[in-house]
């Protein structure tokens, strides 16, 4: 199986500031025929299920705001949020779909500081 | 409006049986890969098991395989979990959630129900 290590496990950041979170695979999600890397992030807020920020690793899914964004490739990946919201303030996780099963990063904490 | 239901969850001494359902609707069922994923109190997302378009490959993560099955009736709109030899670490939210349309057969989940909770206690 795929390992996904996210870092930090934590951070709190101010209000308009950038929050950077990283997440790493124990092999690369890089698919060499379609030059797609295999890689979603999600954002989860208490008490609710999880909400697709992020795929193909760089991929804004419809509705997202612009100051979410991601970057990488093959084994490495950030998520950024550009000027950290009131709003954000929730449980960030990294996903790979290039094989099965599926598995996640162990999250991230985004809070206020 | 694209919804997932979830139902099912419940009590369960260890060692019983439990089958979550999870119904759609708003889409059509039978395009989409689907996915349960679970989340244990207080803690991360784990990968449960994936069901292509059309039943023919499915997936299992590591702690649940030989013990949970994964079927669809797309006739029904329905997405199944039948979970035999529950142990108390299965304890979580479990989330049916609907893959992106891909030529993969999995996908980043872009449509997520709302849970249901299954404890195994005694």
């Amino acid at each position: 199986d795929i390992v996904m290590t996210q870092s930090p496990d934590s951070l709190a950041v101010s209000l308009g500031e950038r929050a950077t979170i990283h997440c790493k695979s124990s092999q690369s999600l890089l698919y060499i025929s379609n030059n797609k890397n295999y890689l979603a992030w999600y954002q989860q807020k208490p008490g609710q299920p999880p909400k697709l920020l992020i795929y193909w690793a760089s991929t804004r899914e419809s509705g997202v705001p612009d100051r979410f964004s991601g970057s990488g490739s093959g084994t490495d990946f950030t998520l950024t949020i550009s000027s950290l919201q009131a709003e954000d303030v929730a449980v960030y996780y990294c996903q790979q779909y290039y094989s099965t099963p599926l598995t996640f990063g162990g999250g991230t904490k985004v809070e206020i500081k | 409006e694209v919804q997932l239901v979830e139902s099912g969850g419940g009590l369960v001494k260890p060692g019983g049986s439990l089958r979550l359902s999870c119904a759609a609707s708003g889409f059509t069922f039978s395009s989409y890969s689907m996915n349960w994923v679970r989340q244990a109190p207080g803690k991360g997302l784990e990968g449960v098991a994936s069901i292509s378009r059309t039943s023919s490959y499915i997936s299992y993560g590591d702690s649940v395989k030989g013990r949970f099955t994964i079927s669809r009736d797309n006739a029904k709109n329905s997405l199944y979990l039948q979970m035999n030899s529950l142990r108390v670490e299965d304890t979580a939210v479990y989330y049916c959630a609907r893959d992106k349309p891909s030529s993969s057969w999995v996908d980043a989940s872009d449509i997520w129900g709302q849970g249901t909770m299954v404890t195994v206690s005694s």
